[in-house]
């Protein structure tokens, strides 16, 4: 069965501090997709990253990184030096052969000032 | 225009009222989407549709309707609903895989949908 956890329901720090999104995936396929989305208070979706199964070299974007874990399947992402423009719900998902994206319940994140 | 658009980005409608969402993609994709997002629940996906046919339908009601007339359009017709229909209704595009699947799927900034 496919399936998405992000546990934290919502985080909340302070601006400049490091914050780790969490996301531990279930799947049975050995080629698979995870994303990750951000969703500002606006609601448009907007694309992060996209890793394969194959690839399992962390990434770093700016201040964004994600470290994919085969072995624990998880797939975090942090944020360094956090400013208040990331506050927005994250959204890890899945998609393997199909269409289909699974999309876990999303992270909430409050930067406040 | 660039990206995804979606109209209306707000839509209040009540129980016996017809009303079509709108979305346009201009990335050169061949697959879309429709989601709904509801505030308890997991985005959840509604139809697809690749190279203009339908590949997935995820057991929606027939109160929602799809139309893809070609692929950078998509509607979702909208008839007799229920107000726990009231949801964020976002749509996508893609490429289709090679293979099966999508690559990527980009997001328009989603239709607020009230019913009353």
């Amino acid at each position: 069965a496919q399936k998405v956890t992000q546990a934290q329901t919502e985080i909340s720090v302070v601006e400049k501090e490091d914050v780790t999104l969490d996301c531990v995936y279930e799947t049975r396929d050995t080629t698979y997709y995870l994303f990750w989305y951000k969703q500002p208070p606006s609601g448009e979706l907007v694309f992060l990253i996209r890793r394969n199964s194959f690839d399992e070299q962390n990434e770093i974007s700016g201040r964004y990184s994600w470290n994919f874990q085969k072995s624990t399947s998880s797939f975090n992402f942090t944020i360094t030096a956090s400013q208040v423009v990331d506050s927005a719900v994250y959204f890890c998902a899945l998609s393997e052969s199909s269409y289909k994206l699974i999309f876990g319940s999303g992270t909430r994140l409050l930067v406040r000032p | 225009e660039t990206g995804v658009t979606q109209t209306p980005r707000h839509l209040v409608m009540g129980m016996t009222n017809k009303k079509s969402l709108k979305c346009e993609q201009h990335l050169g994709h061949n697959a879309m989407y429709w989601y709904k997002q509801s505030a308890k629940k997991p985005l959840e996906l509604m139809f697809v549709y690749s190279l203009e046919e339908r590949v997935e339908n995820n057991s929606v009601p027939s109160r929602f309707s799809p139309e893809c007339p070609n692929s950078s359009h998509l509607f979702l017709h909208l008839h007799t609903l229920q107000p726990e229909d009231s949801a964020l209704y976002l749509c996508a595009s893609s490429q289709a895989r090679t293979g099966g699947g999508s690559e990527t799927q980009y997001f328009g900034p989603g239709t607020r949908l009230l019913v009353l």
